[in-house]
This record gives structure tokens, C-alpha cells and sequence, in this order.
């Protein structure tokens, strides 16, 4: 069964880089047929797609977030990375990392249980 | 800019039936969009129900169905249950991996 668990510290300051992490079991994040996404949900608010990372370190982003958004992987660990850069109070939310696989169609089947990340001085 | 929008909230007995509905501001919803549907319930993470527009994981109940319906991506609740009381979100792939949610419909039964 595949999980993914997040982590990262809950509490950032504005114009800092948030950092988290997205632990991958019960799969190889090197499969040819998995990306693996980055989606966050302000509190009360609803779902916005981040991006999505290929095990090859190739990235996908939002237009809306590209200038700030970084994607990473890492495959010796299993587990890929999200940084978001010059945050401000607008970037408070929860943060969920799923896998976007291809097979047969795509799709974001797995997720995370989610990390609030809170910005504020 | 690209808008995904769906109905902000309905209302359904429980047994009846409801659609939501899933529209994008670049035109008609196809195959193409590949539609993901996803349920969330208060603090919990979004548990998917449905991908390429109709197609169900081993997971989605029965009751859950996917269609085209008007140039729109539809989500079917038939014989609604309480516990399908929940925040349902669309989702559209645009292309080049790029993808966008709907803003989220919340369902009540009542």
C-alpha cells in the first residue's frame, strides 16, 4: 500500500523559503509512470495544484507560483521536495504531496495526510 | 487566467440524487480535460472517487458516477448516504502537466 507522508517545520517568516518534504513507502518514486505533486488548501479555501516533479528531476509548475516554486527529488531516499520562496501570510495553508500517476490515465490517486505550514512573524 | 468552476454548495435528501457539475472558462469539457473528481471532509485529505472523466478506483462506491454532461465534467450521487456529506473538487488537466481545481462544491444531506 502506498503512503506518503509530509514534514517540514509548521511555522515560517515572511519573506523566507518554506521547506517540506514528502516521504514516499510502499513504492518506488523511480517508476517510469509516477509524478509526484505538490497541492496546497489555505485554511477555509479550496485545493490549488503547486506542481509535480518526474523521478527524472524533471518539474511541471504552476504559472501562477513558478517564479517561486522549486520541486525536487531525491532517489536515494524515496522522497521528493517542495521549496517556496519570498512567502508572505497568502502562502498559510495546508500542504498535501500526492502521487499523479499515468497509468492507465492521469490521475492523483495517493495523498498525504497534509502539514499546515504557517507564515507569520 | 484559466477558471475551473463548479456550483458552490447543494442540497440533497438523503436516497435522492445529485449532480455536480464541472465547467472550465477555455470552452467545453472534454477527454481530454481526463477529470479527476475528489471528496473532502473536514480535516481530512481529499480521497479520490473518480479519474478520466467516468473511470472509478477499487476504492469508489457504487453509488459514485462520472460523466460529460453539457460541455461540463459531471460528478452522480445516486442513493445518497449521510456520510457523503463533504466538499467535492474537480479536477482539469490543461496539458504540458499542467493541471487546475475546481473551487469545490459543498454537498449537505438533509
Amino acid at each position: 500500500q502506498l503512503q506518503l507522508q509530509e514534514s517540514g517545520p509548521g511555522l515560517v517568516k515572511p519573506s523566507e523559503t518554506l521547506s517540506l518534504t514528502c516521504a514516499v513507502s510502499g513504492d518506488s518514486i523511480s517508476i517510469s509512470s509516477d509524478h509526484w505533486g505538490w497541492i496546497r488548501q489555505p485554511p477555509g479555501k479550496g485545493l490549488e495544484w503547486i506542481g509535480n516533479v518526474y523521478y527524472s528531476g524533471r518539474t511541471y509548475y504552476n504559472p501562477y507560483l513558478k517564479s517561486r516554486v522549486t520541486i525536487s527529488v531525491d532517489k536515494s531516499k524515496n522522497q521528493f521536495s517542495l521549496k517556496l520562496s519570498s512567502v508572505t501570510a497568502a502562502d498559510t495553508a495546508v500542504y498535501y504531496c500526492a502521487r499523479q500517476t499515468i497509468v492507465p490515465t492521469p490521475n492523483f490517486d495517493y495523498w498525504g495526510h497534509g502539514t499546515l505550514v504557517t507564515v507569520s512573524s | 487566467q484559466t477558471v475551473v468552476t463548479q456550483e458552490p454548495s447543494l442540497t440533497v435528501s438523503p436516497g435522492g440524487t445529485v449532480t455536480l457539475t464541472c465547467a472550465s472558462s477555455t470552452g467545453a469539457v472534454t477527454s481530454g480535460y481526463y477529470p479527476n473528481w475528489f471528496q473532502q471532509k473536514p480535516g481530512q485529505a481529499p480521497w479520490a472517487l473518480i479519474y478520466d472523466t467516468d473511470s472509478k478506483y477499487s476504492w469508489t462506491p457504487a453509488r459514485f458516477s462520472g460523466s460529460l454532461l453539457g460541455g461540463k465534467a459531471a460528478l452522480t450521487l445516486s442513493g445518497v448516504q449521510p456520510e457523503d456529506e463533504a466538499e467535492y473538487y474537480c479536477l482539469l488537466y490543461y496539458g504540458g502537466a499542467h493541471w487546475m481545481f475546481g473551487g469545490g462544491t459543498n454537498l449537505t444531506v438533509l
